[in-house]
């Protein structure tokens, strides 16, 4: 069965501090590696798409890679406002092609 | 703005009561979903459709209704059947379903029981 699997479940940071959340996966064959950012008590906004091994993408203070085997969230020189419930989810290259998502990761960036 | 719009925010159930939880979209999606999403779980499939007038069951469908009259629009009840239905609902939508499309999220609806 698909799992993705996200760590830490909750990363604590001062302002200032740069760090990576991971996801790890094992899926048949990769569709596409999504990230989203979830803030309390709202909908997950989207962040990033993935494609293949060795894919980066960034947004502001967000970098994105991929490999093979999982996904690295980097997040550099965090500030307050990046606090938030950090998603990932893979969609498989075969049959119904669902996302399967992690749990999160729950990002708390202090002043 | 395009995007989702989920309503109510909040909603509460009483015992041997269905309840619709209304999800609208003005992206032009093919594609709609809904998903449950509770503490300490990945978000769970309800159900979705790849068009009007089809639908397909997800991992967690008993208990769960859906109809698709309408592009824009993918209501959810959950009936008496459904023995838990404390949760944080969740409505998507996307261009397609297959491909690398990504699923964008409405703002949710947090069912509670009386």
């Amino acid at each position: 069965e698909d799992q993705v699997t996200q760590s830490p479940e909750a990363l604590r940071l001062q302002e200032g501090e740069s760090s990576s959340l991971n996801c790890s996966y094992t899926v048949s064959g990769l569709r596409g590696l999504f990230w989203y950012r979830q803030d309390p008590g709202k909908g997950p906004e989207f962040l990033f798409t993935l494609y293949s091994a060795g894919e980066e993408k960034e947004k502001e203070r967000l970098k994105a890679t991929l490999t093979k085997k999982e996904s690295f969230l980097h997040i550099t020189a965090p500030k307050p406002e990046d606090s938030a419930t950090y998603l990932c989810a893979v969609k498989e290259n075969t049959g119904f092609q669902k996302l399967v998502f992690g749990t999160g990761t729950r990002l708390l960036v202090s002043p | 703005d395009g995007g989702i719009t989920q309503s109510p925010k909040y909603l509460f159930r009483k015992e041997g009561q269905n309840v619709t939880l209304s999800c609208e979209q003005n992206l032009n999606h093919d594609a709609m979903y809904w998903y449950r999403q509770d503490p300490g779980q990945g978000l769970r499939l309800i159900y979705y459709s790849q068009i009007v007038n089809d639908f397909q069951k997800g991992d967690i469908a008993e208990g769960y209704s859906v109809s698709r009259e309408k592009k824009e629009s993918f209501p959810l009840t959950v009936t008496s059947a459904q023995k838990n239905p404390t949760a944080f609902y969740l409505c998507a939508s996307s261009i397609g379903h297959t491909g690398y499309q990504p699923q964008h999220f409405g703002d949710g609806t947090r069912l509670s029981i009386l």
